[in-house]
């Protein structure tokens, strides 16, 4: 099974800085990685699909980038609406594995 | 407007099957590519993938959960069903479903908004 390491597992940010969000795989994946936004009580939500398409009407403060093993995740200027949890994942595999996970917060 | 919803019960005792619904609407079942998965997040950790029925009922599990495990679908119902035998209380969580519109593209979108279960002991 391929495993996905995340980091960091949380992160503290103000309005308006730029965040990073690593994913790292235990093999190569190809371009065959994702990104989810969690919300409490909302049903997550696709951001980024094969590493840097941005999915229909997700702001374009929101990117991806990286290939093979490597990944990340940035939002330029962070709003405070940004405050979730951040999940990458790959398709390359089946069993789909999750990264850890990034809980966003507002300083 | 696809949409998902999940339904269960909110409290299962431990050794117990666990049996989960996800009602889809604004898409069918038996659409040529169609894929429903059922994936769980324990409270404050992370999303775990679970399982996979196709359009064509093709279905595939978790390594770890896969002898636990049975999904299931019922196209007159529109509905996908998953069964988790033995349950214990790591095992609570909220579940959710969610689609994945082609087998090509691995994305999940959308997801139903989930249903938290609880293990007791």
């Amino acid at each position: 099974d391929i495993q996905m390491t995340q980091s960091p597992s949380s992160l503290s940010a103000s309005v308006g800085d730029r965040v990073t969000i690593t994913c790292q795989a235990s093999q190569d994946i190809s371009n065959y990685l994702n990104w989810y936004q969690l919300k409490p009580g909302k049903a997550p939500k696709l951001l980024i699909y094969d590493v840097s398409n941005l999915e229909t009407g997700v702001p374009s403060r929101f990117s991806g980038s990286g290939s093979g093993t490597d990944f990340t995740f940035t939002i330029n200027s962070l709003q405070r609406e940004d405050i979730a949890s951040y999940y990458c994942q790959q398709y390359n595999d089946l069993p789909y594995s999750f990264g850890q996970g990034t809980k966003l917060e507002i300083q | 407007q696809v949409t998902l919803r999940e339904s269960g019960p909110a409290l299962v005792k431990a050794t117990q099957t666990l049996t989960l619904t996800c009602s889809l609407s604004g898409v069918s079942l038996s659409t040529s590519g169609m894929c429903v998965s059922w994936i769980r997040q324990p409270p404050g950790k992370a999303l775990e993938w679970l399982a996979r029925i196709d359009w064509d009922d093709d279905k595939y599990y978790s390594t770890s959960l896969k002898t636990r495990l049975t999904i299931s679908k019922d196209t007159s119902k529109n509905q996908v069903v998953l069964t988790m035998t033995n349950m214990d209380p790591v095992d609570t969580a909220t579940y959710y479903c969610a689609v994945m519109t082609t087998v090509i593209n691995g994305w999940f979108d959308p997801w139903g908004q989930g249903t938290l279960v609880t293990v007791s002991s």
